[in-house]
């Protein structure tokens, strides 16, 4: 079993409209959680960290459930401009130093 | 500000030839390391450092060396390319403490292996 994984997708959404995806991971000693963006042939770029108490950030809502190991990405009133592949990044804090570990990403596409 | 600044952008080897891929940041970040990122398998880790004289193994190191003697520069080495190391190649630098310190991600370096 993959450490981090996500639904690849795509997902195919109506402009305008909301959804949802969700990562989970399997270390429960996980403690720090984000979601980067990345566009096609482009480099990862952070969108958000993922609090304990879920966060917003415009549009964008994310929330952490330690309880069942996951942690999801809502978008609301999706813009064109939203399509991309959304990853997860998990961080552990260990002897050696922190452990970043990458989901595989899911890709949303966003359609008029 | 440059941020992370990788070289080349694209490479095209031959099984067995050796190359260097370059990497340098100019925001005084600390951390710095190496990813590939294969379709479907998401980005792999492949050696980080935490200063200047520290490097260390991530998750896929094998076939590639690494080495840090300044802050700024983290060049990564493929030794003898081969063909499974066809990949998109990414530098990424952060702050100390870098569990909760955003990733900066360089453009990336698309190497296929013939």
């Amino acid at each position: 079993r993959k450490e981090v994984e996500q639904d690849p997708g795509p997902f195919n959404v109506p402009e305008g409209a909301t959804v949802a995806f969700n990562c989970t991971y399997s270390n429960s000693a996980s403690q720090s959680f984000f979601w980067y963006r990345q566009d096609c042939r482009k480099e990862p770029k952070l969108l958000m960290s993922v609090y304990s108490s879920g966060n917003e950030d415009g549009r964008f809502t994310a929330q952490l459930n330690r309880a069942s190991q996951y942690i999801s990405l809502l978008i609301r009133d999706s813009k064109l401009s939203d399509s991309a592949t959304y990853l997860c990044v998990v961080n552990r804090e260990g002897a050696a130093g922190n452990k970043l570990t990458f989901g595989g990403g899911t890709r949303v596409l966003v359609k008029p | 500000n440059a941020g992370v600044t990788q070289t080349p952008k694209f490479q095209v080897l031959k099984t067995g030839q050796s190359m260097t891929l370059q990497c340098a940041q100019d925001m005084n970040h600390e951390y710095m390391s190496w990813y590939r990122q294969d379709p479907g398998m998401g980005l792999r880790l492949i050696h980080y450092s935490v200063g200047a004289g520290i490097t260390d193994q991530g998750e896929v190191p094998n076939g590639y060396n690494v080495s840090r003697s300044t802050t700024e520069d983290f060049p990564l080495r493929l030794l003898s390319a081969a063909p499974s190391q066809t990949s998109v190649y990414f530098c990424a630098s952060s702050r100390p403490g870098q569990g909760n310190s955003p990733l900066h991600f360089g453009n990336g370096t698309r190497l296929t292996v013939t």
